[in-house]
């Protein structure tokens, strides 16, 4: 079983929609987690960092579920600038190596 | 703003060559990490550094070497390039968990 694992899709999608992607990691005394957005030929860059209580940023909302093991995004009112792949990150050992395991990515595909 | 900077966004190189990749980081952050990044294998770590002078292998190091003289520049060398090092390869550098990425270099060697 992979260390962090994505549903590479693509999730196409018309504009408006809501979509999620979840992600799941094997560690289960990982205890940091981030999502991030990476357009075409561009790099990773940050979305959000998700909290225990979960975090919303306007129509991005992730949350965590330690029990199952896994780190959800919601995307609300999908717009076509919404169009990129979405990585999964999870940290690995202690927090000071700032060592981190991504997940192959989603891809969203907004259509008009 | 925290700002990571790859020499080169694009690089052609030949089969034995040595290869030199820059990154510099303008944020004082002691961990620095290399990546490629090819399609379907997503980010696999190549080395990563805590602090200067100090390096780590992660998991594809075969190939790669690292320099780290000073803490902003994190250097990444192939020692002698071959065509299945082609691929974008991405710096990256840390602070309170959080990993910065520079631009990338698409390395291609011929």
């Amino acid at each position: 079983r992979k260390e962090v694992e994505q549903d590479p899709g693509p999730f196409n999608v018309p504009e408006g929609a809501t979509v999620a992607f979840n992600c799941t990691y094997s560690n289960s005394a990982s205890q940091s987690f981030f999502w991030y957005r990476q357009d075409c030929r561009k790099e990773p860059k940050l979305l959000m960092s998700v909290y225990s209580s979960g975090n919303e940023d306007g129509r991005f909302t992730a949350q965590l579920n330690r029990a199952s093991q896994y780190i959800s995004l919601l995307i609300r009112d999908s717009k076509l600038s919404d169009s990129a792949t979405y990585l999964c990150a999870v940290n690995v050992g202690s927090s000071n190596t700032g060592k981190l395991i991504f997940g192959q990515g989603t891809t969203l595909q907004v259509k008009p | 703003d925290v700002k990571v900077t790859q020499s080169s966004r694009y690089l052609v190189k030949r089969t034995g060559e040595k290869v030199f990749l820059e990154c510099v980081q303008d944020m004082d952050h002691e961990n620095m990490f290399w990546y490629r990044q090819d399609p379907g294998l997503g980010l696999r770590l190549i080395y990563f550094s805590y602090d200067v002078k100090m390096k780590e292998k992660g998991d594809i190091p075969e190939g790669y070497s690292v320099s780290r003289e000073k803490k902003e520049r994190f250097s990444l060398i192939l020692e002698s390039a071959s065509t299945n090092q082609t691929s974008m390869y991405l710096c990256a550098s840390s602070w309170a968990g959080i990993q910065y990425f520079g631009a990338g270099t698409r390395l291609s060697v011929l």
